[in-house]
Formats: structure tokens, sequence, C-alpha cells
């Protein structure tokens, strides 16, 4: 079964401090993989997917097969990078279906 | 960008009422929207899909007729909970696909069965 796994509930750093929030998942195929973050009292949104390969607000993540792993970093936290992150995996040919890991928690201090 | 809206925000109904939930994607066309729960401190847990036309493909230990799902057209998706109980009480969420394969999620509605 597909399963995302996100080993931390919260991930406390200060401002101006590298940021890697973990993500490794169990697929046998090739699969699809997003970061979704949830500010405060917003509706989930899309930050990046693997295929586009970009960098949003600073963020990026590599999508390592071997390590069926997908992290997502930045190189300095702002404040403002505070909210709920959710790494999520979509199947291929079933239906685009997402499958959340259980979310991290980022604080960013000042 | 793509705006899905949900309604309402909330209800609080007595146990055994129903309760409709609507979702639309507001500038798109969306063949295909998701329905999903989460519970206080955890994760978004996916209920079934819903395809424009057809029926909804529901998860694995989540009941057909106790979650009624309609996706009339391309910018509508309904979620109906029948017969609601304290235990139905949750935040449903709604997301909308677009042509890119891409999911916009709406802001929820938290539901309170008394």
């Amino acid at each position: 079964a597909q399963r995302v796994t996100q080993p931390e509930k919260l991930l406390s750093v200060f401002k101006g401090a590298p940021v890697e929030l973990k993500c490794n998942y169990s697929y046998s195929g090739s699969p699809e993989l997003f970061w979704y973050v949830q500010y405060s009292r917003q509706r989930l949104q899309l930050l990046l997917r693997h295929i586009s390969r970009e960098s949003i607000k600073g963020f990026t993540a590599d999508l390592n097969k071997g390590e069926t792993s997908f992290h997502l970093k930045k190189p300095f936290a702002q404040e403002e990078d505070s909210a709920m992150y959710y790494c999520a995996l979509s199947v291929p040919g079933g239906y685009n279906k997402l499958i959340f890991g259980a979310g991290t928690r980022l604080a960013v201090h000042p | 960008g793509a705006v899905v809206s949900q309604h309402p925000s909330w209800v609080i109904c007595k146990s055994g009422t129903s309760v409709k939930i609507e979702c639309r994607s507001l500038d798109f066309q969306a063949t295909t929207m998701f329905w999903y729960r989460q519970f206080p401190k955890q994760s978004l847990m996916l209920m079934a899909t819903s395809n424009e036309g057809s029926k909804a493909t529901y998860e694995q230990g989540v009941e057909k007729d106790k979650f009624l799902i309609n996706h009339a057209s391309l910018t509508l998706s309904t979620l109906t909970v029948t017969s609601a109980h304290p235990e139905d009480s949750s935040f449903y969420i709604c997301s909308a696909m677009d042509s890119q394969e891409t999911q916009y999620f709406g802001p929820g509605t938290r539901l309170l069965v008394l």
C-alpha cells in the first residue's frame, strides 16, 4: 500500500537557519510527489511538485528514488514560513488521488 | 489563480439529521473533485473521488450510504452526510482538479453534530 511518512510533528528553528522537512514514501512504481502548505487559518495550497523542479518561496525538494524520499529544504528560514507542511503522493492512474503524510509544523522564531 | 469554495463554512445540526456541503470550482471546470476529512491535529484523509456524471469512488472504510456524493456539473460537487451522529463531527475539505491535474483545495466545512 502507498504510504507517506513525515517523521517530525514539529520543527522549530530560528530565523535565518536552514530548514529540512523530511518526507519518505512507500510505492513500488513512479509516483508524483507534492508539498502542500497550510498557513494559519488559510486553506491548503500547493507549494511545489517534483516534476516541476522549481523553487517556490526559496523552497526546493528533490525526489530521491533510491531513498524513497522527497525532503523539503530552504537554506534560510523566514518567520513567514511558519506553517503546517504536508507531503503528498499521487499514484499515476489512480484518478490522481493524493495520499497525505501526517504533516510537520514548522515554527520559525525571530 | 484557481479558486474553490465550500458552503457552508460551518454547520451545527442535531443527531439524525442530514447535512449537505457544496464544493464549487469558481473559475475552472473540474471533472474530478475529491472529498477529505480532517480530524483535529491530524492529516487529511481521502474519503472519496467524485467524477462528473458518474458514481463516486469511495475509499476503503467509507460508507457510501452514509456519505452521499453527487457531481452533477463540472463546477459543483456535493457531499451529504446522512443521519449524522456526533462521531461524524469533523472538518470536511474538498478539492478540485484542473486540466493540469493540480488539486486546488476549498477552505473546509466544520461540522458539529449535537
